[in-house]
């Protein structure tokens, strides 16, 4: 079955505690990309990668890094998680942006709490 | 820089009417528009990609369109039923960019 996945799905956690949130996909897919969701402000691109070995910054990347070693994994990582990264993340993946197969699927969520 | 603004925030209707969903943005140089549906506590579900030379797209019940020079993009879903609630988000790929750029979405609910 075409998935992307994440895991975990939920997880509480203290302030600076480094974490890391990983996603995978089996499509593979070119692009992939994180986002977080927060009540009255949607969602909000944290990074992205167009391939292996390239990422780049969405609109809120502070706090947060990435990796793409491999084409299938785009992990999320928070070296000192802060109360303010407490959220909803979304792992995203598509072909690309060009042509017809852009279209994003988006993997169940992971629900973070910093506490 | 690119705003998307999705009115009403929140939306209940019987079951078996026709409505209508609208997103409208702020730069109409954009790439593509596309649809999402998001259950609550569950990822997103693509439902409807509009390229942005095509006018509209259809997926069974549903009926999306793109104006483009106007900034605006209407879902529309035909004979509501109750599992069509849900939360409905429409995003926008802008032209210079690699990026998404959501709405903060519409919630519907469907009562029998």
């Amino acid at each position: 079955e075409a998935q992307v996945t994440q895991n975990p799905r939920y997880l509480i956690t203290v302030t600076g505690k480094k974490l890391t949130v990983t996603c995978s996909q089996n499509m593979n897919h070119e692009y992939m990309s994180w986002y977080r969701q927060d009540p009255g402000l949607g969602l909000r691109q944290i990074y992205y990668s167009m391939n292996v070995e390239v990422t780049d910054k969405g609109d809120v990347p502070e706090g947060y890094k990435v990796s793409r070693k491999e084409k299938r994994n785009f992990p999320l990582i928070l070296e000192s998680p802060s109360p303010n990264q407490t959220s909803l993340y979304f792992c995203a993946s598509s072909f690309g942006l060009a042509g017809l197969y852009n279209e994003q699927f988006f993997g169940p969520g992971t629900r973070l709490t910093v506490l | 820089k690119q705003e998307v603004t999705q009115i009403p925030a929140a939306l209940s209707v019987p079951e078996g009417e026709n409505l209508v969903l609208n997103c409208s943005f702020t730069d109409s140089a954009i790439y593509n528009l596309q649809w999402f549906r998001q259950d609550p506590g569950k990822g997103l579900t693509s439902l409807l990609l509009i390229q942005s030379s095509q006018r509209e797209q259809t997926s069974g019940r549903l009926n999306a369109s793109l104006d483009k020079s106007s900034g605006r993009s209407t879902l529309y879903i035909a004979a509501s039923q109750p599992g069509d609630s849900a939360t409905y988000l429409c995003a926008v790929r802008p032209g210079n960019t690699d990026k998404l750029i959501f709405g903060t979405g519409t919630r519907l609910q469907v009562f029998p």
